[in-house]
């Protein structure tokens, strides 16, 4: 298997701008999460879905973000209008549906994005 | 820039040498503790895991230690090489809460050759 699979791994973009996130989880795995990093922060969890079903999602900063699942096999995350505070690597993961769901996440390469 | 932000922890170690990194949770209901490894310019990578019913577990020349009663978790790395330079992670969930992992701000080990 490939694994976790990011699109695109590195975005510029300048403030306002729409700024679409990609992700393609492991198949067969029920569950998705999509993190930001930076230095201020760490690891932040912004929203995860199970079976296409968005779970939790007050991780997700404000109403600029938003995430879909249309299907298994692919996810989304928008932001718009972008800010230069929205600067940082985000990290899709995925897991398979274990004990309680106490399975391990397998995260993707990230997605860097700068927004000018 | 780089001065602004979080400040990792820092260990630096010989090749050849032992590694412990330290983790403390604060969460008495967690029940299940992860280890991962994150190189430079990559995702987080899982190394091991631990569950609650347990206090030690050995992989590949790691070993992670979890003390219950002081919530503490840590990870040995034997005979350190330098691939093994990078930001290590520990992260929690509770059978009880959700799916949810809790990330610690992480470590940064430098194997010196």
């Amino acid at each position: 298997d490939a694994g976790v699979i990011q699109s695109p791994r590195h975005e510029v973009t300048e403030m306002g701008q729409e700024v679409t996130l990609r992700c393609k989880p492991i198949s067969g795995h029920d569950y998705l999460f999509w993190y930001r990093q930076t230095m201020m922060r760490g690891l932040e969890l912004l929203i995860y879905f199970n079976n296409n079903v968005p779970i939790d999602d007050s991780g997700m900063p404000e109403d600029r973000f938003s995430a879909k699942m249309p299907n298994a096999s692919f996810s989304t995350l928008k932001i718009q209008p972008s800010e230069p505070r929205d600067s940082a690597v985000y990290f899709c993961a995925s897991s398979l549906p274990g004990l309680a769901g106490l399975e391990t996440q397998y995260f993707g390469p990230g997605t860097r994005l700068l927004v000018l | 820039g780089e001065s602004v932000g979080l400040h990792l922890p820092t260990l630096s170690v010989q090749e050849g040498d032992n590694s412990i990194i330290n983790c403390a949770y604060s969460n008495s209901a967690s029940d299940y503790f992860i280890w991962y490894k994150q190189e430079s310019g990559k995702g987080p990578q899982f190394i091991i895991d631990i569950r609650s019913n347990m206090d030690k577990r050995q992989g590949q020349r790691v070993t992670v230690l979890l003390n219950k009663t002081v919530k503490h978790l840590s990870l040995q790395i034997a005979a350190t090489q330098p691939g093994d330079s990078a930001v290590y992670f520990c992260a929690e969930s509770s059978r009880s809460g959700s799916e949810k992992l809790v990330f610690g701000k992480g470590t940064k080990l430098t194997v010196n050759p």
